[in-house]
């Protein structure tokens, strides 16, 4: 079936410092990939996605992108600042359809 | 717009106690899903409607919980009875079909004792 692999938490940055959070997919069909983000206590927000291969989402500083020979899509951000402190989900779907699959999350924490 | 809205944000209840957790979905949303959150299982898709009708409800753990969509408007996930492994926070979200474009509520914090 098809699943989403994150790195495990929590993560623990400075401001300022680089971020990677790695995420790797299995899929039966041709997924869309995606990166929500939950903030401490709200729902999740959808932060950037990317529908096909060698495809780039952006947003807020934060980008990844879509690599089926690796079948990844790993955050990044170049400085990361106090207020992205949150939990990160990768997630997709599959043929456009509306069954998602998360994955567990990863908590980041960046300290001033 | 005001966003999907999920009432009540929290809720205290008893075990044996029937839970009604409520959702108002976005405005010409026409998806809308329900969502379970814990620190163990991570996050798990309940069951999810299209126009009102239920599309795939295999996530439903098991005969004590139902949902029901009686209007585009509203949704509700009922548990009866509650047990304390129910404890968890549940996500209302809903879609207007494009890929990947969820808008969740704030959840609801569910504490069974």
């Amino acid at each position: 079936g098809d699943s989403v692999t994150q790195m495990e938490g929590p993560v623990t940055l400075s401001e300022e410092a680089f971020l990677t959070i790695n995420c790797t997919y299995t899929a039966t069909g041709y997924p869309s990939l995606f990166w929500y983000v939950q903030y401490p206590g709200e729902g999740l927000q959808l932060l950037l996605k990317a529908t096909k291969a060698d495809d780039k989402g952006s947003n807020k500083g934060f980008e990844a992108t879509y690599r089926k020979e690796t079948t990844s899509f790993h955050l990044e951000k170049g400085s990361v600042q106090v207020s992205d402190s949150a939990v990160y989900f990768c997630a997709l779907s599959v043929n456009y359809g509306q069954n998602f699959v998360f994955g567990p999350g990863t908590r980041l924490s960046v300290l001033p | 717009d005001a966003g999907v809205i999920q009432s009540p944000r929290h809720e205290v209840t008893e075990m044996g106690q029937e839970v009604t957790l409520r959702c108002k979905p976005i405005s010409g949303h026409d998806y809308l899903f329900w969502y379970r959150q814990t620190m163990m299982r991570g996050l798990e898709l309940l069951i999810y409607f299209n126009n009102n009708v239920p599309i795939d409800d295999s996530g439903m753990p098991e005969d004590r919980f139902s949902a029901k969509m009686p209007n585009a408007s509203f949704s509700t996930l009922k548990i009866q009875p509650s047990e304390p492994r129910d404890s968890a926070v549940y996500f209302c979200a809903s879609s207007s079909g494009r890929p990947g474009e969820l808008f969740f509520g704030e959840g609801s914090r569910l504490t069974v004792l």
